[in-house]
């Protein structure tokens, strides 16, 4: 049972790469999140995705993209990489959103544009 | 709009000493409050679940409490040990129309000397 992992752990890209942030988690849970963490700014929620199917916009989603592939897999894109997205990405799962559940981090993506 | 502060920002203390980590928000229409550990590049952990309807929760040596009238949490650790070294977030879960979001403070960054 690895809970949730994400790939890769680094990441290095030019302004202007685009790259996709890969997010599975084998709990059966029905919600999964995106964050991002930055120092001074705490957490900041870039989507989410309440179930399977649907998706929705959190408090920072300009210059990204989301699937939710299945239950078990959630990704993120960045279509045109630019400096202010260089930031520690997590993603979340908890077993539902509406209700008050708990949500399970991954390890993050360390992620760098230059 | 929800917001989370977290005082202190950094906590030094001498192992076996018993200590306690603050948390307000400033909207008390929430769901529940999480704390989280999180190590030097790491993920978070969860450590505490306190649903908006409960008081306090424990987990071995932590005990966290919850007063929703007054927007406050504490995190109360006892008999600190080296290992405690982390940096410890706490984050509500808001009532919203769609889905519900954690919202987090910045942390308290603390420091077990032995």
């Amino acid at each position: 049972n690895a809970g949730v992992t994400q790939t890769p752990k680094f990441q290095v890209l030019k302004t202007g790469q685009s790259m996709t942030l890969q997010c599975a988690q084998d709990m059966n849970h029905n919600s999964m999140y995106w964050y991002r963490q930055d120092p001074g700014m705490g957490l900041r929620l870039i989507y989410y995705s309440a179930s399977e199917g649907t998706t929705d916009k959190g408090e920072v989603p300009n210059g990204y993209n989301v699937s939710r592939l299945n239950k078990r897999e959630f990704s993120l894109r960045l279509e045109s990489a630019a400096p202010s997205q260089t930031s520690v990405y997590f993603c979340a799962s908890s077993q539902g959103a509406v209700n008050s559940y708990e949500q399970y981090f991954g390890p993050g993506t360390r992620l760098t544009v230059t | 709009k929800q917001e989370v502060t977290q005082i202190p920002a950094a906590l030094s203390v001498p192992e076996g000493e018993n200590l306690v980590l603050n948390c307000s928000f400033t909207d008390s229409a929430i769901y529940n409050l999480q704390w989280f550990r999180q190590d030097p590049g790491k993920g978070l952990t969860s450590l505490l679940l306190i649903q908006s309807s409960q008081r306090e929760q424990t987990s071995g040596r932590l005990n966290a409490s919850l007063d929703k009238s007054s927007g406050r949490s504490t995190l109360y650790i006892a008999a600190s040990q080296p290992g405690d070294s982390a940096t410890y977030l706490c984050a509500v879960r808001r009532r919203e129309t769609s889905g519900s979001r954690l919202t987090f403070g910045e942390g308290t960054q603390l420091t077990v000397n032995p």
